[in-house]
């Protein structure tokens, strides 16, 4: 049980800003939210990850709903090497990830 | 250049052998971790270890064992008792303690012959 809600697939323009949604709607007050990605036949890349507050890092930013229960990567201007499978990990210990299916994101020219 | 190298990227295997799958860090990270990964599903956690002589089970450990005994090698074999081995495998690394990301390599990827 991945614990998170996300689409199974998304489009973004080259040069768009691509916004990728996540619903946690049972987080729990200690959990936080981690984004990776991963690249066709390649290993999971971190990206950036928030408990409450809004967070920005040199390949994203990471809005949190004031609840809580939702979150949005956002990529602001995405590039074909921007294609990959995005997942969204809701977890008080990084010991244990739980990865779901995750969005599929296909940036195109 | 630091980071955690998996090798080899291919490994194909006969039946009713055992395979050992390479996983060595230069991260000095305490924690390491083996996933196993099936075409358009997310990532299964085998094993970890968190320290030296020490690791414990994960989620799908049946099949596979591991062992510890040093800091930057976490090696995984997977034995002949796993009856449907072929899958991309996946191991990472993170400090212990706090919400420290775990770090990935590129994988190896196993298949049956």
């Amino acid at each position: 049980d991945a614990k998170t809600t996300q689409p199974p697939s998304m489009d973004c323009a080259e040069g768009r800003a691509a916004n990728l949604p996540c619903n946690h709607s049972t987080i729990s007050g200690n959990e936080y939210v981690y984004w990776y990605r991963q690249i066709h036949s390649q290993g999971p890349q971190y990206i950036i990850h928030g408990l409450k507050n809004n967070e920005t890092n040199e390949m994203a930013s990471l809005i949190i709903t004031e609840d809580r229960k939702s979150s949005t990567l956002i990529l602001p201007h995405a590039t074909l090497r921007d294609t990959a499978v995005y997942y969204c990990i809701r977890t008080y210990n990084t010991d244990k990830l739980i990865f779901g299916t995750g969005t599929r994101l296909q940036v195109f020219p | 250049d630091g980071g955690i190298t998996q090798s080899p990227k291919y490994l194909f295997r006969k039946e009713g052998q055992n395979v050992t799958l390479s996983c060595e860090q230069n991260l000095n990270h305490d924690a390491m971790y083996w996933y196993r990964q099936d075409p358009g599903q997310g990532l299964r956690l085998i094993y970890y270890s968190q320290i030296v002589n020490d690791f414990q089970k994960g989620d799908i450990a049946e099949g596979y064992s591991v062992s510890r005994e040093k800091k930057e090698s976490f090696p995984l074999t997977v034995t002949s008792a796993q009856k449907n081995p072929t899958a991309f495998y996946l191991c990472a690394s993170n400090p212990r303690g706090g919400n420290q990301p775990q770090h990935f390599g590129d994988g190896t990827r196993l298949s049956i012959l």
